[in-house]
């Protein structure tokens, strides 16, 4: 089965500072993975995907993720950090069959901006 | 806005309780997802919908039910409510089947069971 990992539950940036926030998938083929981002009392809204096009995707808002399968990561990066980004973001995978698209998400990291 | 949208926004219910969470896709989307969102088990796959058809089904107690219509729109039916039903209820709508496919998120209901 796939999955994601997403490392720490917080993480703390100064504003203007680079984000890093990291995602390792298992996966028995190449993976469609997906980074989320979730607002205070929002709904999940997509930042950015790779569907094996290109191992560099941007994404909105200045983020983009490198796809590198030696590593099996898929970490997200901004290069400077806005208070607006604090929020809960989510790497997720997609059903390896393709018959179905079922997302399986990591467990989230919050992402702390300060002045 | 992702156009996805649901009703209600919140709702409080009392154990043993039934209730039902509405769904409306985005407009050509034929495929809706369900998830729950928990403290303690994160976002969860509950069960996915294609043209009013079951495609798949992930952590969903026998409890829940859900239905997709010839509108397209769906419904998720959960019955017999206990304190661990508590949650925050996503439903997802993408074009089509394709694993590469975005989904787009609606806002969520909040359910309280006391």
């Amino acid at each position: 089965a796939q999955s994601v990992t997403q490392l720490g539950s917080h993480v703390s940036v100064s504003e203007g500072a680079l984000v890093l926030l990291r995602c390792n998938y298992s996966s028995s083929v190449p993976p469609y993975l997906f980074w989320y981002v979730q607002y205070p009392n929002q709904g999940l809204q997509l930042l950015l995907k790779y569907t094996s096009a290109a191992t560099l995707v941007k994404g909105i808002n200045g983020f983009e993720a490198e796809f590198k399968k030696s590593e099996t990561s898929f970490h997200l990066t901004k290069p400077s950090a806005h208070m607006s980004d604090a929020a809960e973001y989510f790497c997720a995978v997609s059903d390896e069959t393709g018959a179905n698209s079922k997302l399986t998400f990591g467990k989230g990291i919050t992402l702390s901006v300060r002045p | 806005d992702s156009g996805v949208t649901q009703t209600p926004k919140h709702l409080i219910t009392a154990t043993g309780q039934r209730v039902t969470l509405r769904c409306s896709p985005r407009s050509g989307d034929l495929s809706v997802y369900w998830y729950q969102q928990s403290l303690d088990q994160g976002l969860q796959f509950l069960i996915q919908y294609y043209n009013g058809e079951e495609r798949a089904k992930g952590n969903i107690l026998e409890r829940f039910s859900a239905q997709q219509f010839p509108d397209l729109h769906s419904e998720l039916n959960l019955s017999s409510l206990e304190l661990g039903d508590s949650a925050l209820y996503f439903c997802a709508s993408s074009q089509r089947l394709a694993a590469y496919n975005e989904q787009f998120f609606g806002p969520g209901t909040r359910l309280t069971v006391l």
